[in-house]
């Protein structure tokens, strides 16, 4: 049974650029969670979604960052015209449903702008 | 909105022996639940354990357990027989029981252990 699967795991953008980070969950989870690690931070929740819905946003920048999860295929999260501040670890975790004890989580990908 | 501290950015223990990290938590609910997850050199993210806050008793996992404090909102983490492989940044984490908050963690700043041989 795979768990949580991310990619690319490193990601290198030039500022302006767009980035796209993949989040495949485990097999039968339908919760996504997308959370953001800043160098030498703890990670901070961004967004919530189930399948073709997004239940809360309140963590995710305003401009230039969206994220969707569509019905088939992996929970895409989206950073349009990258800056140096976005560099970081983006960590996707899954649940199989609301108030389910335990998240579980990716391996993270890694962006880097340059 | 819910805060997790962590006031120990770093701590060291030597192989063998027992290590206890703080954590404080601020929140005015009184349905909630508290992790302990482990990221070591490879970053990824591993539960370690879990306290629910109705549960008066504190949860055990093998070599790590906690003292759960829920009155003066401190949520401890002890490592008994510290091993080489414990070695990693350690998060603690508050997740609320209300729907409208929508299960997500919220993290402190993370203690970085360090397990002298």
């Amino acid at each position: 049974n795979a768990g949580v699967m991310q990619n690319p795991r490193h990601l290198v953008r030039r500022r302006g650029q767009e980035a796209r980070l993949r989040c495949s969950p485990m097999k039968g989870h339908s919760h996504v969670y997308w959370y953001r690690q800043l160098p030498e931070e703890g990670l901070k929740f961004m967004v919530y979604l189930q399948k073709e819905n997004i239940i809360d946003e309140s963590g995710m920048p305003k401009e230039r960052f969206s994220a969707e999860f569509p019905k088939e295929g992996p929970s895409i999260l989206r950073i349009q015209q990258v800056v140096r501040g976005d560099s970081a670890a983006y960590f996707c975790a899954s649940a199989i449903r609301t108030g389910a004890y335990e998240q579980y989580f990716g391996p993270g990908t890694r962006l880097t702008v340059t | 909105a819910q805060t997790v501290t962590q006031s120990q950015p770093e701590m060291s223990v030597q192989e063998a022996e027992t290590v206890t990290l703080s954590c404080t938590y601020d929140t005015s609910e009184s349905d909630y639940y508290l992790f302990w997850y482990k990221q070591p050199p490879s970053r990824q993210m591993i539960l370690v354990i879990r306290q629910e806050a109705y549960k008066q008793q504190n949860a055990t996992e093998n070599r790590f357990s906690v003292n759960f404090q829920k009155a003066a909102k401190s949520f401890s983490l002890k490592i008994s027989d510290s091993q080489l492989g414990d070695a990693a940044m350690y998060f603690c984490a508050y997740r609320s029981d209300q729907e409208t908050s929508g299960s997500r963690l919220t993290f402190g700043e993370g203690t970085q252990l360090t397990v002298n041989p």
